[in-house]
């Protein structure tokens, strides 16, 4: 069956330090892997996305990497700020009958103390 | 900024009764997803629309939940009769059809059915 991995367990650094998630896949081939943030009681927010053509993007503090053959993204937060807990959500989009249909990880919680 | 609206925020009902969720997705866009969030099995995709035709509702089950999107404006979830294991938070999003522009959550419905 189809699987996207996070970790589970809350990721607790130091502010200032590099932030670094992952989501890994099974049984998937997907278009774009998408990356949100959610913080509690409020919906997921679109941060960025990245195409399966593609090995890096990259905004302002944030990076994502993505490795078809690994079947893995990583989601990097540089100069972490206490403003950056939050939990943190892969989704991936594959194209099913001309349209795009978007499955979800189960999410990661970041911590960062100041 | 545009946003997604949902309503209403917060319901609490009885088992046994109907519950109407309503979404407006943001002017323009085509696609509208709808998910069910709860902390055992994260987001969970339940029905998505393009250009108001149900494409998938695989997700949903089928005797007791109905989605519909009457008109551009409006996407509706529905479930009759409403049971306590439906309690959770469920979320709509809309998209321009195109998964590079990410898809905009509006902030959820969470239903408590006791």
């Amino acid at each position: 069956s189809q699987k996207i991995e996070q970790n589970s367990e809350a990721l607790n650094i130091q502010e200032g330090k590099t932030a670094t998630l992952t989501c890994n896949y099974t049984n998937y081939s997907p278009a774009y892997l998408q990356w949100y943030r959610q913080d509690p009681g409020r919906g997921p927010v679109f941060l960025l996305l990245i195409r399966e053509n593609e090995k890096e993007k990259r905004k302002e503090r944030l990076k994502v990497t993505f490795d078809t053959t690994l079947k893995q993204s990583l989601f990097h937060i540089t100069a972490s700020q206490p403003a950056d807990s939050a939990t943190y959500l892969c989704a991936l989009d594959r194209e099913m009958d001309s349209s795009y249909k978007l499955i979800f990880g189960s999410g990661t919680r970041l911590l960062v103390r100041p | 900024d545009a946003r997604v609206t949902q309503t209403p925020r917060h319901k609490v009902t009885e088992m046994g009764q109907e519950v109407t969720m309503r979404c407006q997705p943001i002017l323009g866009h085509n696609t509208v997803f709808w998910y069910r969030q709860t902390m055992m099995q994260g987001l969970e995709l339940l029905a998505y629309f393009r250009n108001r035709a149900p494409l998938d509702d695989s997700g949903m089950p089928k005797d007791r939940f109905s989605a519909e999107m009457p008109d551009a404006t409006l996407a509706t979830l529905k479930i009759q009769p409403s049971e306590p294991r439906d309690s959770a938070v469920y979320f709509c999003a809309s998209g321009r059809g195109q998964p590079k522009y990410g898809y905009t959550f509006g902030s959820g419905t969470r239903l408590t059915v006791v």
